[in-house]
């Protein structure tokens, strides 16, 4: 199999503060990770494409110094929220795949992060 | 700009039917084509996974073609059961840039028993 574990499930914070989700390739190295923000009823939308040892790659729109990604190792990708506001809120959604353009994507369980 | 679209939005059928749900892309230079399934609050289940050299990919009740010239793909499940309800989304691989998945807009299913 391939499974990608995804951490914490759920998440409440306080406006203001930060929020770190994980995200880890527990059977294979995953040389290029994504994150996902999904909106209700709402497809996925791009957020960065990590890979393992380089700095992310962000989409357009999306803030660099806001949503920190760094993906230190083959297993491990992480997410943080720096000072979240409420709009901030939303379903965070990560994903891994192994070396060579058909390798398919595997799906963490995702977060839903709630700021208050 | 890669644009990946999915007909129809819902769709409710009657348990037992044979069922063909519709993906659309606007760029054919992809490396593949991968459709996956989502129950609420969760990740994305991979289905199957379409090389863009290939025409079709199966797998137990699910059947994956690919057009890349017309931009199309369909998913098509036989014999429908209540635990197929989902939401079934197509992407598409990208051959530019960073390699990135496009994903498509989704179709709610629903299979009533």
């Amino acid at each position: 199999g391939a499974v990608v574990s995804q951490h914490p499930s759920r998440v409440i914070c306080k406006s203001g503060t930060s929020v770190k989700i994980e995200c880890r390739s527990l059977d294979f190295q995953a040389t290029t990770m994504f994150w996902y923000r999904q909106f209700p009823k709402q497809s996925l939308m791009l957020m960065a494409t990590s890979n393992e040892g380089s700095k992310a790659t962000y989409e357009q729109g999306v803030e660099k110094d806001k949503f920190l990604i760094n993906h230190a190792s083959l297993t491990l990708s992480t997410l943080t929220v720096t000072s979240a506001h409420p709009e901030d809120s939303s379903f965070y959604i990560c994903s891994a795949s192994r070396q060579g353009v058909n390798s398919p994507l595997h799906f963490g369980n995702g977060t839903r992060l709630t700021v208050t | 700009k890669q644009e990946v679209t999915q007909i129809p939005a819902a769709l409710s059928v009657p348990e037992g039917e044979n069922l063909v749900l519709n993906c659309s892309f606007t760029d054919s230079a992809i490396y593949n084509l991968q459709w996956f399934r989502q129950d609420p609050g969760k990740g994305l289940t991979s289905l199957l996974l379409i090389q863009s050299s290939q025409r079709e990919q199966t797998s137990g009740r699910l059947n994956a073609s690919l057009d890349k010239s017309s931009g199309r793909s369909t998913l098509y499940i036989a014999a429908s059961q209540p635990g197929d309800s989902a939401t079934y989304l197509c992407a598409v691989r990208t051959t530019s840039g960073t390699y990135k998945y496009i994903f498509g807009t989704g179709t709610r299913l629903k299979v009533l028993a």
